[in-house]
């Protein structure tokens, strides 16, 4: 089945120890996307990717990039994690649509990000 | 802005109640609305969506109605079940919010046998 896969599903790393976070799609959708999600919280847009343009959230904070070598992956770089940033990571990807409008987004299943 | 505003839990029903869970909105233009549901532990799944008014969406039980004039998307299941506890997010995109989707602040539903 085409979906949405992130890895790991699981991740604990050190604070300020960097950390990759990985997302890959079979859905070939033009866009996709970073949210950060805190318990009990709804998810937060970190930024996305239409294509190869990147597009950051005003708020995203700077210890958090992104790269997209491909169409189908999609990685989250978190330079220096701070306990702050323990959080459940979802990749999302959607089809842009041909009167610049965005299709519905599929999400993957989450990393969740420990930061000890 | 965008901005949805949907009934803040947590709910908990019996095993085959009645579910309705309100959610309303405000968008520019004519925004496709979306009902996703997240189990514990995992991300969220698309549940389903309306794209223009009066449309209904409906999964695996669940049903939701485009209601311009009332600006809602209320989710409905006629008999839940214990599978069915899961927090429940209503969303939207619209070219208002240049396409990203507006989450509302989620419901949690606990079903009891």
């Amino acid at each position: 089945d085409a979906m949405v896969i992130q890895n790991p599903r699981y991740q604990v790393t050190q604070f300020g120890k960097p950390v990759t976070l990985s997302c890959s799609q079979t859905l070939n959708h033009n866009v996709m996307y970073w949210y950060q999600q805190k318990s009990s919280q709804a998810p937060k847009l970190l930024f996305h990717y239409y294509d190869k343009d990147f597009n950051n959230e005003a708020d995203t904070p700077d210890n958090f990039q992104s790269r997209r070598p491909n169409t189908s992956f999609c990685f989250l770089d978190i330079r220096s994690p701070g306990l702050g940033d323990a959080a459940m990571y979802l990749c999302a990807t959607s089809r842009a649509l041909s009167a610049g409008g965005r299709d519905t987004q599929y999400f993957g299943p989450g990393t969740r990000l420990t930061v000890l | 802005g965008d901005s949805v505003t949907q009934m803040e839990g947590p709910v908990t029903l019996s095993e085959e109640a009645f579910l309705t869970i309100n959610c309303t909105y405000t968008a520019t233009g004519y925004p496709s609305l979306f009902w996703y549901v997240q189990y514990p532990g995992e991300g969220l799944q698309l549940l389903l969506k309306a794209t223009k008014a009066d449309d209904k969406g409906s999964n695996k039980g669940f049903e939701a109605t485009y209601r311009k004039e009332t600006t809602s998307f209320h989710l409905e299941k006629g008999s839940v079940q214990v599978s069915d506890s899961a927090v429940y997010f209503c969303a939207l995109i619209s070219g208002g919010s240049n396409y990203k989707l507006t989450f509302g602040k989620g419901t949690l539903l606990t079903v009891n046998p």
